[in-house]
């Protein structure tokens, strides 16, 4: 059975720490990742990883994707208390129209 | 560009009656998918189509949730009879699927329903 899965489930920091948000997966037909960011509304699309060890980086936050360990890690420095939200990763298989299995999501929340 | 448009936004409903849900992918798009998020289950796929014809249904939970896609910008998901456990938010999402190796998934702004 297709899963991912995420690590912390939840948690809280305070204003400038770094944070690191982990995702594993075990899809079969594993095409890439995908970490989405959702505060109230709709899951909002942060980015997509499918080659292994190269970084993706988006203002405070960095991603990188290890196909050899089936993992990725979703990174914020500096963190505000915007950046609070449930943090959740996909995989996203080939040959099924797009399909996402996504996992549980990281409920980060950040303190003043 | 419109996006993905869900409606309603919020549905209250008794037990028992029956809910339809409605969405409107991206122009252009040609894969739909249905999702339904719940704080103890997180984001599940209920079921997605391709081309307007459903792939994978095996995520919809029972024969109470039916989904159907009769044209490309139209697509609804129903329960009958719904139930206190069916509350959720449901989201609709869409892509364009290609042989390449990735494509962003756009989702809509859900479906807030609760059976009470």
């Amino acid at each position: 059975e297709d899963k991912v899965v995420q690590s912390p489930l939840s948690l809280v920091v305070h204003e400038g720490d770094t944070v690191t948000l982990n995702c594993s997966y075990e899809v079969t037909n594993f095409r890439s990742l995908l970490w989405y960011k959702q505060e109230k509304k709709a899951p909002t699309f942060l980015f997509m990883l499918t080659s292994s060890g190269i970084e993706k980086k988006s203002g405070r936050l960095s991603s990188i994707l290890d196909k050899k360990e089936l993992s990725s890690i979703l990174n914020i420095t500096a963190t505000q208390t915007g950046d609070s939200a449930i943090y959740l990763c996909a995989a996203h298989l080939y040959n099924q129209g797009g399909k996402l299995i996504f996992g549980q999501g990281t409920e980060l929340s950040v303190k003043p | 560009d419109a996006g993905v448009i869900q409606s309603p936004r919020h549905e209250v409903t008794e037990m028992g009656q029956e809910v339809t849900l409605r969405c409107k992918p991206i122009s252009g798009h040609n894969s739909l998918f249905w999702y339904r998020q719940t704080m103890m289950r997180g984001l599940e796929l209920l079921i997605y189509f391709n081309n307007n014809v459903p792939i994978d249904d095996s995520g919809m939970p029972e024969d109470r949730f039916s989904a159907k896609m009769p044209n490309a910008s139209f697509s609804t998901l129903k329960i009958q009879p719904s139930e206190p456990r069916d509350s959720a938010v449901y989201f609709c999402a869409s892509s364009l699927a290609t042989g390449g190796r990735g494509n962003t998934i756009y989702f809509g702004e859900g479906s807030w329903l609760t059976v009470v």
